[in-house]
């Protein structure tokens, strides 16, 4: 069975940085994309973008390309968003997702951004 | 960018009535198109794919079609359980795109 277990909920202050964990069981990451995608609080979803953790090739929407940073371990199968100078825009739950057409997807991780 | 229009935010429809639901896209993007549902508090589920495979367990009530670069998700006998917010997602091309969503409740 596949799974993705995403990191918990995050309280950041404005201006500074989170950075959220997606761990893939049942699905050996180096054989698909991981994407990320956000919905914010009663909104629609949105694509952030996607990295490949086979060679660590990435590509953001560009609304998000100096908020967002993947990354990748394939040692343990765990993919990471880290988002940067946060807002009270960027507050949303984040979701983690594999496969061609994203298939599986993890939970969500609630980021909340206040002072 | 792709832009994905579902014109239609929100559809109220009887149980076993046959429910359709579209998206548009701003240019052609062959098949490379999904369909999920997502349920209040959960994460998004895919239903279909390739413009008209089913994914794996999801009931074959549901159906998708394509006429151009207009595409249609079918719910042939709505259920109870088939409400929630249904959206489109194109992946022909970055960024991918989402359509904005089409809420669906009970008559």
């Amino acid at each position: 069975e596949v799974q993705l277990q995403q990191s918990g909920a995050e309280l950041g202050k404005p201006g500074t940085s989170v950075k959220l964990s997606c761990k893939v069981s049942g699905y050996n990451i180096r054989s698909t994309y991981m994407h990320w995608v956000n919905q914010r609080p009663g909104k629609g979803l949105e694509w952030i973008g996607r990295i490949d953790p086979a060679n660590g090739n990435t590509i953001y929407a560009e609304k998000f390309k100096s908020k967002a940073t993947l990354t990748a371990d394939t040692s343990s199968n765990t993919a990471y968003m880290q988002l940067s100078q946060l807002k009270s825009d960027d507050t949303a739950i984040y979701f983690c997702a594999i496969a061609g057409y994203f298939d599986f997807w993890g939970p969500g991780t609630m980021v909340t951004v206040s002072s | 960018d792709i832009q994905m229009t579902q014109s239609l935010a929100s559809l109220s429809a009887s149980l076993e009535e046959i429910v359709t639901i579209t998206c548009q896209a701003s240019q052609d993007i062959g098949n490379w198109l999904a369909w999920y549902q997502q349920k209040p508090g959960k994460s998004p589920q895919l239903l279909i794919h390739s413009a008209t495979s089913l994914a794996d367990g999801i009931p074959s009530r549901f159906s998708g079609s394509r006429s151009g670069t207009q595409y249609s998700l079918k719910i042939s006998r709505l259920q109870v359980e088939d409400t929630g917010i249904y959206y489109c997602l194109q992946r022909y091309s970055n960024p991918y795109t989402f359509g904005a969503g089409t809420k669906l409740e009970l008559k």
